[in-house]
């Protein structure tokens, strides 16, 4: 199936710093991508749908400020996290589809896993 | 989108088949239903969607009632790496536009005993 890969898988950082995390379509082009935070033993929350070439659009509550989301490309969107806090230490996953929703699936990342000191 | 209820925890034997229910009585007409798990610190997994119709494939069986309010999800022959959350979702499919995103609810943490 379809891949779509995160990276850093895990990543340090000192509050007050910036981070960015990647997320890439290997082998389709994804004309929407979306992010989702995930706090311990909880579930999946969505925080943003990002659309190439166009602004994403976010979940209520969620501060588009310091959630900075770019999709420039049909296999690239990143996401960075400014002036981190340690509240903002949690699972970043971002998922992927392609143009056409045939399929039904959508293709989901490995995640990455921030912890804010 | 509709929303789902499942039970918070099931265990299951290894080697046995896991039934995995899920409710869905606010279904419409277009919405499909999926089924994802999430092994711990990864992101979900794919495993099965349908509308009314019964369906399976190489990871599970989905078995939809006739009035699509509720469905199963069937692991045949569990085994260990099957222990993970997964999650029912219902939502609108088949559009080749518009952002169709998915709205995880709490899931079901299944866990296979040895």
């Amino acid at each position: 199936g379809a891949v779509v890969s995160q990276h850093p898988s895990r990543v340090i950082c000192k509050s007050g710093t910036s981070v960015k995390i990647e997320c890439r379509s290997l082998d389709f082009q994804a004309t929407t991508m979306f992010w989702y935070r995930q706090f311990p033993k909880q579930s999946l929350m969505l925080m943003a749908t990002s659309n190439e070439g166009s602004k994403a659009t976010y979940e209520q509550g969620v501060e588009k400020d310091k959630f900075l989301i770019n999709h420039a490309s049909l296999t690239l969107s990143t996401l960075t996290v400014t002036s981190a806090h340690p509240e903002d230490s949690s699972f970043y996953i971002c998922s992927a589809r392609s143009g056409l929703w045939n399929t039904g699936e959508l293709f989901f990342g490995e995640g990455s896993r921030l912890t804010v000191l | 989108d509709a929303k789902t209820t499942q039970p918070p925890s099931m265990d299951c034997a290894e080697g046995r088949a896991a039934n995995l229910p899920c409710n869905h009585s606010t279904i419409s007409g277009n919405e499909y239903v999926y089924w994802y798990r999430q092994i711990h610190s990864q992101g979900p997994q794919y495993i099965i969607h349908g509308l009314k119709n019964n369906e399976t494939n190489e990871m599970a069986s989905l078995i939809i009632t006739e009035d699509r309010k509720s469905s199963t999800l069937i692991l045949p022959h569990a085994t260990l790496r099957d222990t993970a959350v997964y999650y029912c979702i219902v939502r609108v499919a088949g559009s080749n536009f518009g952002n169709e995103k998915l709205t995880f609810g709490t899931g079901t943490r299944l866990t296979i005993i040895p």
